[in-house]
């Protein structure tokens, strides 16, 4: 598809386990953006990439929290020795690199730990 | 500290009826401000982009309003259908060589028969 596709949609797993989310960005889009939504909040900025420079870090929670970018284009999100907090939607954005352009957002994954 | 703040948290309107939702800002220097509508259980979509220089954008039944002097936004949406039950997200980008946003916590608008 054209979209922002995460996969899993859904995961649920068990405190202190570690989780890896994925997020196929739109092909050509420079700029990919993690965020994260608890339920009733507004989503939280975690982490920027764009091209090939250095990423934004400075929203991730914790060192628990991780992502890379491989080749510009794929990117995981790993959240290590999960807690219940960590329950949330996470969602994927990318965008191209011009200031005016729109972040077109995947569907996220909703992590559940229990 | 940039901060977006949206209200009402939450309406409930008739089918047909019109509605307004507010959005104010306190991000500086301003660059852009753009309303998402999100789905229940899907990513937000753009739906419009308003710069410094447009007072006023329309998207079909939404129309957007920017006062920059107050540092206010409003979407309006006019003769309201039962798919326009979503939650509306006001983010604002900050002008500079950075791509980040600040995101409102969203009116939830539902539209009722």
């Amino acid at each position: 598809g054209a979209g922002v596709s995460q996969s899993p949609s859904n995961k649920v797993t068990e405190k202190g386990k570690d989780v890896e989310l994925r997020c196929d960005p739109i092909s050509g889009h420079t700029a990919l953006y993690w965020y994260r939504q608890s339920l009733g909040q507004g989503l939280e900025f975690l982490i920027y990439f764009q091209g090939n420079s250095a990423p934004d870090k400075s929203g991730l929670p914790s060192d628990r929290f991780s992502a890379e970018r491989t080749g510009g284009s794929v990117s995981t999100l790993t959240i290590q020795r999960t807690q219940q907090e960590d329950s949330a939607v996470y969602l994927c954005a990318s965008s191209l690199a011009q200031v005016n352009q729109p972040q077109h957002f995947g569907d996220g994954t909703r992590l559940s730990i229990l | 500290k940039n901060q977006v703040e949206q209200s009402p948290q939450s309406l409930i309107i008739l089918e047909g009826k019109n509605c307004t939702l507010q959005c104010n800002y306190t991000v500086s220097p301003f660059s852009n401000l753009r309303w998402y509508k999100q789905d229940t259980g899907r990513g937000p979509v753009s739906l419009t982009i308003m710069t410094f220089s447009e007072n006023t954008k329309s998207n079909g039944r939404y129309t957007a309003t920017l006062d920059a002097d107050t540092k206010q936004s409003s979407l309006h949406i006019t003769a309201s259908q039962l798919s326009d039950s979503a939650s509306y997200i006001c983010v604002v980008r900050a002008s500079g060589g950075y791509q980040k946003v600040t995101f409102g916590t969203g009116t939830k608008l539902q539209v009722i028969p």
